[in-house]
């Protein structure tokens, strides 16, 4: 099935320090996804992007959809402590229309 | 309130004793699926339903088996556990259709002695 890749599998940051996400996928995705997992949590989605280049902001949250429509990433600006969890992409999987694979995560960690 | 529950949400067994961990969600969502999640592998999918009486295996489906007879439960059934399968296991649900996004219940934490 469909691959997606995220990097780095663990961030520390001061808090107010920005934060940065990466995903990639060796195949063109139809659209992709993002969670945030609070730790002790479930999965919680954020947002969906769809088109090519596309850019979402959620107040300090950028997420952005490669032309090629084969990567993405998460930009968190000034990070906060409320921030911390893991971050996790997914693209359509096995499932066909109905699924979803999951990059492994970025665990975000804050010093304050 | 939408919710998808699971039971238990942590269970101690040994080696080989059958167990079912429920999964209900009260949307109205035609697809439901089975992750587990361990550290340093992400969330894996075990078996997913596009439907009532429609199941069909995820990426790490051994061991595991699942059904759907109605459409708001989809129990994940393992019939001889063993300590490899110790792991947090979520539920989730969403409906019909590429790029819906999934709903998950709070997790079920698995211990398998």
């Amino acid at each position: 099935g469909q691959q997606v890749m995220q990097i780095p599998q663990y961030q520390h940051v001061q808090e107010g320090e920005d934060f940065t996400t990466y995903c990639n996928s060796s195949t063109t995705l139809s659209n992709i996804q993002w969670y945030k997992q609070r730790p002790g949590g479930h999965p919680v989605f954020l947002i969906q992007l769809v088109k090519s280049g596309e850019v979402k902001k959620q107040k300090r949250l950028t997420f952005q959809f490669g032309e090629a429509k084969k990567n993405s990433s998460l930009h968190i600006t000034a990070t906060q402590t409320t921030d911390v969890g893991t971050y996790f992409c997914a693209g359509p999987g096995r499932g066909g229309a109905d699924g979803l694979t999951f990059g492994k995560g970025t665990h975000l960690i804050i010093q304050p | 309130e939408a919710q998808v529950t699971q039971n238990p949400r942590y269970l101690i067994t040994v080696t080989g004793k059958k167990l079912t961990v429920t999964c209900s969600q009260n949307m109205n969502h035609e697809y439901m699926s089975w992750y587990r999640q361990d550290p340093g592998l992400g969330l894996r999918q075990i078996y997913y339903s596009m439907n009532v009486e429609v199941t069909d295996k995820g990426d790490v489906p051994e061991g595991y088996k699942v059904s759907r007879k109605e459409k708001r439960n989809f129990p994940l059934i393992l019939e001889s556990p063993s300590p490899n399968q110790t792991s947090l296991y979520f539920c989730a649900s969403s409906l019909a259709g590429e790029g819906r996004d999934l709903f998950f219940g709070p997790g079920t934490r698995l211990t398998v002695l």
